[in-house]
């Protein structure tokens, strides 16, 4: 167990929706790292929060938006979903930048 | 551009043999190496890290080897067991940036 916390494990839902993912880093990391994994795409880096403001973006679309709370939790909003953007997104944390651990994902199917 | 890739999409292996995972980075700036483990369903786990300071670091049943030269990164693992099947993935820090990932190497291990 990483103790990085994503939930839902598993969402479905239809073209057009929005949902959220939420992600509890790591007692005492102040990073939250975004990652989206494909079948075609390997681990791609999204955004990364540090202790509630943004550090570093990837490819995040402009559909996708995310947060840090202060209670340091995360969430990634995606909107206007399209079959496209089904994948496993992962959610990591870090005390610092390097070593990251990583949740358990969320598989999201878009129908 | 910036570009991590393994050598091998493949690997398969007998049980207790020693595994030789092979991955080409291309930013002579990375100086910090991280080899990830990722089982069926969960999320990537740290397996060992490196800084380029170094060439050899050893863990559990594990090494990494980084050759500067020819940019070039492996992870060994010894006496391989079912248990290390999964797909492994190395990842690079350009100087304090974002963690990029290679594609990955998919090692089965053979009973």
């Amino acid at each position: 167990d990483s103790g990085v916390t994503q939930t839902p494990k598993h969402l479905i839902t239809a073209t057009g929706q929005r949902v959220t993912l939420r992600c509890s880093p790591r007692s005492g990391d102040l990073s939250v790292y975004w990652y989206q994994q494909s079948l075609d795409q390997g681990l791609q880096f999204l955004i990364q929060y540090y202790n509630g403001e943004e550090r570093a973006k990837g490819n995040i679309l402009e559909r996708f938006s995310a947060q840090q709370f202060p209670d340091l939790h995360s969430e990634l909003n995606l909107s206007s979903l399209e079959l496209g953007d089904s994948a496993l997104y992962f959610c990591a944390s870090s005390v610092a930048e390097g070593k990251l651990f990583f949740g358990s994902g969320t598989q999201l199917s878009v129908l | 551009g910036e570009s991590v890739g393994l050598h091998l999409p493949t690997l398969s292996v007998q049980e207790g043999d020693n595994s030789i995972i092979n991955c080409a980075y291309s930013n002579s700036a990375s100086d910090y190496f991280i080899w990830y483990k990722q089982e069926s369903g969960k999320g990537p786990q740290f397996i060992i890290d490196i800084r380029s300071n170094m060439d050899k670091r050893q863990g559990q049943r594990v090494t990494v080897l980084l050759n500067k030269t020819v940019k070039h990164l492996s992870l060994q693992i010894a006496a391989t067991q079912p248990g290390d099947s999964a797909v492994y993935f190395c990842a690079e820090t350009p100087q304090g940036g974002k963690l990029i990932f290679g594609q990955g190497t998919e090692l089965s291990v053979k009973p």
